[in-house]
């Protein structure tokens, strides 16, 4: 079955550190790009950043360039999402979603979440 | 990076067609054919149901289809179920290398 985890949320003040994790497992992970999105309270669907298959590239939207990397270890199907200098507005759901090979604009499989919050 | 323009709320009853729209502009909507819907039940991971303007993955109803005119994409639900009650959310590639959500539409039955 294909799958994706993630792990690592949890309750962090302003000006924090997280990282969160995904895991993969039911398909071959290398061949993948991987997004990260997320999903504040009452809110809808944000794009947060993606990383190529390879790991050589990622991009990030404005909102979270400069403070939060993705990596991935192609080796242990995972990818991780760290998160610095974090803000209340970045409180959110965080989920991990794949794309097809070929395709540009097709999340296929998605995480369940994981929650961050960001409170004083 | 502005997010995509969808209506707040779509209703209708069950058996009918309703029709989601999503406004972009030419730098995403309008720029490629790269376009993809999501179903959203609360709590649950999203689901695609459309991807590139009009493909439909396998496995899901031919009851949703897609289509895109100009900088405006549109998600068409047939035969209107209960189950089809969620937030419905388009998504674009953009000129510059990102991506976008639509605002997102909730659609009740």
């Amino acid at each position: 079955e294909v799958q994706l985890v993630e792990s690592g949320g949890g309750i962090i003040q302003p000006g924090g550190s997280l990282r969160l994790s995904c895991a993969a497992s039911g398909f071959t992970f290398r061949d993948y790009w991987m997004h990260w999105v997320r999903q504040a309270p009452g809110t809808g669907l944000v794009w947060v950043g993606r990383i190529t298959a390879e790991g050589s590239g990622a991009n990030y939207a404005d909102s979270v360039k400069g403070r939060f990397t993705i990596s991935r270890d192609n080796a242990k199907n995972m990818v991780y999402l760290q998160m610095n200098s974090l803000r209340l507005e970045d409180t959110a759901v965080y989920y991990c979603a794949k794309i097809p090979v070929g395709v540009v604009s097709a999340l296929d499989v998605w995480g369940q979440g994981t929650m961050v919050t960001v409170s004083s | 990076q502005s997010a995509l323009t969808q209506p707040a709320s779509v209703s209708g009853s069950p058996g009918q067609s309703i029709s989601l729209s999503c406004t972009g502009t030419s730098s995403d909507v309008g720029g490629y054919n790269y376009v993809s819907w999501y179903q959203h039940h609360p709590g649950k991971a999203p689901k695609l149901l459309i991807y590139e303007a009009t493909n439909r993955p396998s496995g899901v109803s031919d009851r949703f289809s897609g289509s895109k005119s100009g900088n405006t994409a549109s998600l068409t639900i047939t035969g209107l179920q209960a189950e089809d009650e969620a937030d419905y959310y388009c998504y674009s590639f953009t000129s510059g290398h990102t991506y976008v959500f639509g605002t997102g539409t909730k659609v009740t039955v």
